[in-house]
Parts: C-alpha cells; structure tokens; sequence
C-alpha cells in the first residue's frame, strides 16, 4: 500500500524568500511521485513527477524537486517565491505496476506569499 | 492541447433533481476519472474508465451514476443527492490508466462546482 505525508498544512513566506514544501511517501514498491498546484477555483495542473532516471527533477514555474529513496522524500523547492505561487500543492504517489491507475494524494499545503 | 473540459462551471441542485455533469477530451486519451474534492482537501477518486469501460469503483453511492460513452467523453449522472454531495467534481484524463505503472501524468479538468440544497 501507498500513502503520502505532507508536512505541513500551510506554509507561508515571503517573496523572494526560498519555498520548501515538504512530502514524504510510504511504498513497498518503487514509487512514482508528482506534484501538483491548484489555484483558487481551478483544477490540478501537474507541476513534476518522478518516474526513473535522475533523481532531481525539474518542473514548470521554476520548481523542482529531489527524490530520495533513503528518506522516502520528495520535497519541492523553489529558489525565490513570487506572488503568483499563492496555490494548494498536492503530493501524490502511484506504484510501479499499480493496477487501475490509482493516484494517491496527501493532504496538501497551502503556500500564501507575503510581500 | 492538453486539455480537458467540463460542464457546467456550476451547479446548483434540489436533492429530488437529476443533473448531468460533462468532461470531454481530445488528446486521445484512454483512460477517464471522476474525482470529488471538498474544501481544503485532496481530491478523492470515485470512478476509473479504461478503454470505455468502468474499472474501479470506489465504492460510490449509486446516486452517481457514471457513463463513458465514447473515448472523448464521460459524464456523470446525479440524482436524489445530498447535500454533504456539495464539493468540486474534477475530470481527469491519462494515456491510458496501466500506464500509470509507468508513471503517466494525469490531465485535470477545471472541475464543476456543485451545490445540493
């Protein structure tokens, strides 16, 4: 079984300031992982994933993210905040030969940019 | 395009009325999904299709009915719903649903809004 911890409920800082946005996973099986973002009233816009290959991934609007099996992690960074960030962010896990497609989410974080 | 569509924006319903929400793609997807989110939580699926037909259900209450009556479209029948049936209904497409085990990205409509009074 798979599950996701977002760590977390809301984040807040400053623009400009260094966004972390934290997901741990637990699977017993290689996991995929993906980010996405959902802004006020809009569905859920894929931001990355991890699938194989290079563990650092890079992803739209500047973000990017680091899988590390060793601490089931796969944290969401982003160098410099900017307003237009202001967003529910969702982590979310599916296993390697999952069968039906099945995605699983963590609860989400908030992130509010101040300026 | 990567998009998917879904009508209406809102709803808003009596719990003795039947409705229909609407999600269509055009990117040549295989695999559909219905999923309900309430406020400040994440999405929760209710139905999977693949290939036209209905693969997971999630234990949905049969007020939701759903239909997949072609490749591009699925639609999601209500009737008789309660009000804890408020919620934003999203619209997801990918590839194909096996593939996810292989890591797929899943495309998400911009939801409808649905409010059962």
């Amino acid at each position: 079984a798979q599950s996701v911890t977002q760590l977390g409920s809301h984040v807040s800082v400053s623009e400009g300031a260094l966004v972390l946005l934290r997901c741990n996973y637990s699977s017993s099986v290689p996991p995929y992982l993906f980010w996405y973002v959902q802004y006020p009233n809009q569905g859920l816009q894929l931001l990355l994933k991890y699938t194989t290959g290079a563990t650092l991934v890079k992803g739209i609007n500047g973000f990017e993210a680091e899988f590390k099996k060793s601490e089931t992690s796969f944290h969401l960074t982003k160098p410099s905040a900017h307003m237009s960030d202001a967003a529910e962010y969702f982590c979310a896990v599916s296993a390697r030969y999952n069968q039906g497609g099945k995605l699983i989410f963590g609860q989400g974080t908030e992130l509010s940019v101040k300026p | 395009d990567t998009e998917v569509t879904q009508t209406p924006k809102h709803l808003v319903m009596g719990m003795t009325n039947k409705k229909s929400l609407k999600c269509e793609q055009h990117m040549g997807h295989r695999a559909m999904y219905w999923y309900k989110q309430k406020a400040k939580k994440p999405p929760e699926l209710m139905f999977v299709y693949s290939y036209e037909k209905l693969s997971i259900n999630e234990s949905v209450p049969s007020r939701f009915s759903p239909e997949c009556p072609n490749s591009s479209l699925l639609n999601l029948h209500l009737h008789a719903l309660q009000p804890e049936d408020s919620a934003l209904y999203l619209c997801a497409s990918s590839q194909t649903n096996m593939g996810l085990a292989g890591g797929e990205t899943q495309y998400f409509g911009p939801g409808t809004r649905l409010l059962v009074l």
